[in-house]
């Protein structure tokens, strides 16, 4: 069983759609990282939290320690929010992130 | 406003042949890594530079070696390629560990 896993692995939309995209993991962590990987291959990173919610623009994280389990959301979905959406977690190394397979989220206009 | 440069952007090998994929970021960052992504896998770690003058190995280092030059620079080599290396190769940087990382555009590898 992979320590980070992401689900759904693809996700087709209509565009105005609120999108969520999960994460769940097995061991004990410092921080989750969710990362944005566009189509034609650039990594951006967007959220890094250890509790709570964040909130950038559409986009809002949140995390629950105690269920071992996060959400990536995106409200009023638009197609150039087409990408993979990744989720990775610090757990033990400060240097070893250990990454899920990402979610492939496609929003047609 | 560079942020991470690698260079080159794509690049076809045979087998045997051996090359350096560079990188430099301009932030000051104190750490950097180098991840291969292969296709419907995540990304996995081979080194990384937690700081100027240190270097360890990540989750797949057989077939790598760096260097990290000076703060700037962070230099994954291949010594002897092998098909198994194909592969997009990412550098990245962050201010310490389990910060957000900042990340290249990508090599593509290709070995034949």
């Amino acid at each position: 069983k992979n320590e980070v896993e992401q689900s759904p692995q693809n996700l087709t939309a209509q565009e105005g759609e609120f999108i969520t995209i999960n994460c769940s993991y097995s061991v004990g962590i410092s921080a989750l990282h969710w990362l944005q990987q566009h189509p034609g291959g650039g990594i951006v990173s967007l959220f890094m939290l250890s509790s709570g919610k964040k909130k950038h623009g559409r986009l809002i994280a949140t995390i629950n320690i105690q269920e071992k389990h996060s959400s990536l959301h995106i409200t009023a979905s638009h197609p150039r929010d087409s990408a993979v959406y990744i989720c990775a977690v610090g757990a033990g190394s400060n240097y070893q992130l250990i990454w899920g397979a990402g979610t492939k989220l496609i929003i047609k206009p | 406003n560079a942020g991470v440069t690698q260079t080159p952007k794509f690049q076809v090998l045979k087998t045997g042949q051996s090359m350096t994929l560079q990188c430099a970021q301009d932030m000051n960052h104190n750490s950097m890594y180098w991840y291969r992504q292969d296709p419907g896998m995540g990304l996995r770690l081979i080194y990384y530079s937690a700081s100027e003058g240190t270097t360890d190995k990540g989750e797949v280092p057989n077939g790598y070696n760096v260097s990290r030059l000076n703060k700037r620079e962070f230099s994954l080599r291949l010594e002897s390629a092998a098909p198994s290396q194909t592969s997009v190769y990412f550098c990245a940087s962050s201010p310490d560990g389990n910060q957000p990382q900042h990340f290249g555009d990508g090599t593509r590898l290709s070995i034949l």
